[in-house]
């Protein structure tokens, strides 16, 4: 399952199936990106990040591929799991801010 | 042991009384974080904090203040409570500004 993080924000998958979650950032001058995880009732949990000088990162069932050409981020989940079920952000810093902005979000359900 | 908590969990309380929260990290980091969840899941920063800086979202009324008594904590006060500040609010901290934030479980706050 794929989808673009601002434009479709749920995105239904089957449990094993990878999931594909999409996100367009707005600065062109932001030099590291996170991916958060937050689930009913908790506060965004952190997954992976990423700087501006690399565009592949992988983690445990979790890629990150940032595109900085076209300003895009995605977050790759292999074998989905229900436990991934959450909504999903992705978050920029721009070069010299202190603090991230953060997307709207994406919802993932994982179907058993 | 919880890394970022606050207090209450929950928060409710009538239109023009004063309120705060409690934050509270045991990680060590030097900067600490506010930010505002709307009902459509929006994560808005509006303050950070270190021992040397306090850098303040210009939205943010001023009827918000965040008070530091020490670097393991960032309390954020709320005077004249109006409807529009029910949302859940989100404490965070990081060791530096291009490192991933901790966030605490939240404070929903329904303003009658």
């Amino acid at each position: 399952g794929e989808s673009v993080g601002l434009h479709l924000p749920t995105l239904s998958v089957q449990e094993g199936d990878n999931s594909i979650i999409n996100c367009a950032y707005s600065n062109s001058a932001s030099d590291y990106f996170i991916w958060y995880k937050q689930e009913s009732g908790k506060g965004p949990q952190f997954i992976i990040d990423i700087r501006s000088n690399m565009d592949k990162r992988q983690g445990q069932r979790v890629t990150v591929l940032l595109n900085k050409t076209v300003k895009h981020l995605s977050l790759q989940i292999a074998a989905t799991q229900p436990g991934d079920s959450a909504v999903y952000f992705c978050a920029e810093r721009f070069t010299g801010a202190n603090n991230l902005f953060f997307g709207t979000g994406t919802r993932l359900t994982v179907i058993p | 042991d919880t890394a970022v908590s606050q207090t209450p969990k929950y928060l409710v309380t009538q239109m023009g009384n004063d309120k705060s929260i409690k934050c509270e990290q045991n990680l060590g980091h030097d900067t600490m974080y506010w930010y505002k969840q709307d009902s459509k899941k929006f994560l808005k920063i509006m303050f950070s904090y270190n021992n040397k800086e306090l850098i303040i979202n210009e939205t943010v009324p001023n009827r918000f203040s965040p008070k530091s008594p020490d670097k393991a904590h960032l309390n954020l006060h709320i005077n004249s409570l109006e409807l529009g500040d029910s949302a859940v609010y989100f404490c965070a901290s990081s060791q530096r500004d291009n490192q991933p934030q901790h966030f605490g479980d939240g404070t929903r706050l329904s303003i009658l």
